[in-house]
């Protein structure tokens, strides 16, 4: 099994829609992160949790909230989907092990499109 | 801002030959710089991370340099092979424990 689970892989929705994007990992890490990937913007952060309580918007939150719902699931959620908001997501984990800065670890993906 | 620039976008090689990629960051404050690899429509894998303390970083065929004072970072990959073709990116965690991530070269390896 991955360590880092994102579901659904791939979803069509339409416009105004609430859709909820789900992170489960086994790393037992206390960060968790939310990106976007699109064709020639490289990858912009919606939102981050350092743990269960800490939760901070990135560059680009407008639109999308999160819920940390344990330390292992981190939850993306577009309250009324927009077709610009079609592309790739990445749910990552983190830690900070002992003063160094630990690897980001990503999940496969998840695929929405609006249409 | 951290800026994170990776150049060339693009790169073809025949196979067997080695290569290297680049990433320069704007910003030497950084905790430590990853390499990861994505195949199309797929996750990132991690290649090599270089903590900021550490000046080279090397797995099999690959062999990763960190900079850090001049902003720069290379991958080197040693006899490239087909299976190598993929997009590699390069991402810095800065001293606010944000990443940030260039747009990646596309490589591709040709038989």
């Amino acid at each position: 099994d991955a360590d880092v689970t994102q579901t659904p892989r791939n979803r069509i929705t339409k416009t105004g829609k609430r859709i909820m994007l789900e992170c489960s990992q086994t790393k037992g890490h206390d960060r968790m992160y939310w990106y976007r990937q699109d064709p020639g913007l490289g990858l912009r952060l919606i939102y981050y949790s350092f743990d269960v309580k800490d939760i901070n918007k990135g560059e680009i939150s407008d639109g999308y909230s999160v819920s940390r719902q344990a330390q292992a699931k981190f939850s993306l959620s577009l309250e009324s989907a927009i077709p610009n908001q079609t592309a790739l997501y990445f749910c990552a984990t983190s830690d900070w092990n002992r003063g160094e800065a630990g690897e980001l670890f990503f999940g496969e993906g998840s695929r929405l499109t609006v249409l | 801002k951290q800026e994170v620039t990776q150049i060339p976008a693009a790169l073809s090689v025949p196979e067997g030959e080695n290569l290297v990629l680049n990433c320069s960051f704007t910003d030497s404050a950084i905790y430590n710089l990853q390499w990861f690899r994505q195949d199309p429509g797929k996750g990132l894998t991690s290649l090599l991370l270089i903590q900021s303390s550490q000046r080279e970083q090397t797995s099999g065929r690959l062999n990763a340099s960190l900079d850090k004072s001049s902003g720069r970072s290379t991958l080197y990959i040693a006899a490239s092979q087909p299976g190598d073709s993929a997009t590699y990116l390069c991402a810095v965690r800065n001293t606010g424990n944000q990443f940030y991530f260039g747009t990646g070269t596309s490589l591709t390896v040709i038989p």
